[in-house]
């Protein structure tokens, strides 16, 4: 079975360029994560969604950062325009609904210079 | 206060050791409780769930507190490839999961 898919793995940007990445969760996974992870930090929560719906995304920096999954399977986040202060590792991570077990991607690592 | 905390470490310990670490979680409603390990560079993977009343997987035993709200973490006969970051990971509800900032083990020999 394909685990989470993240693209793209690497990217390198200068600010005020926008970035996207996209994510691919396990089939039938019903539960999508966008996570943030800074070095020597614990991931943290950017948005969830249930299905197509976000539920939670009150951590989402709404100015610059997007997020979309149109028809409840992969979805994208976008940074537009990027900061310096954005550079960090963005994971994605599905799970069936009302678990506590989140599969991860790989990650998408942004370096803003 | 953060909703979960953790020691960053490093824990440093021989092999053979037996080691513990603990996480402590703010929101007495929390629901469940969960270990997940980091290794350097990659992403992170469930090690284990954390049930009220204990469990254990192998060398690896976790246990709750929910009086004292924390979890913990016991590895017993270390090994170099136990070398990582552990992460606490707490359900504070409706189906929040919040990571704490992790401890790092560096098992040697």
């Amino acid at each position: 079975e394909a685990g989470v898919v993240q693209s793209p793995r690497y990217k390198i940007i200068e600010k005020k360029q926008p970035v996207a990445f996209w994510c691919n969760p396990i089939s039938g996974h019903n539960t999508l994560y966008w996570y943030l992870q800074n070095l020597g930090q614990g991931p943290e929560l950017l948005i969830r969604y249930e299905n197509e719906e976000a539920v939670d995304d009150s951590q989402l920096p709404k100015d610059r950062f997007s997020a979309e999954r149109l028809k409840g399977v992969d979805s994208t986040l976008k940074i537009q325009p990027a900061e310096l202060g954005d550079s960090a590792v963005y994971l994605c991570a599905s799970s069936l609904r009302n678990t506590g077990e989140l599969f991860f991607g790989e990650g998408s690592r942004l370096t803003v210079l | 206060r953060k909703e979960v905390e953790q020691d960053p470490g490093p824990f440093n310990v021989p092999e053979g050791a037996t080691v513990a670490f603990n996480c402590t979680y703010s929101n007495s409603a929390s629901q469940s409780f969960f270990w997940y390990r980091q290794d350097c560079r990659k992403e992170p993977k469930l090690l284990m769930s954390v049930y009220s009343s204990g469990n254990e997987d192998g060398r690896f035993t976790a246990q709750l507190n929910r009086a004292s709200q924390y979890i913990s973490l016991l590895i017993r006969d270390s090994k170099l490839s136990d070398s990582a970051t552990y992460l606490c990971v707490v359900n504070t509800g409706f189906q929040k999961l919040v990571f704490g900032t992790g401890t790092r083990l560096l098992v040697s020999p």
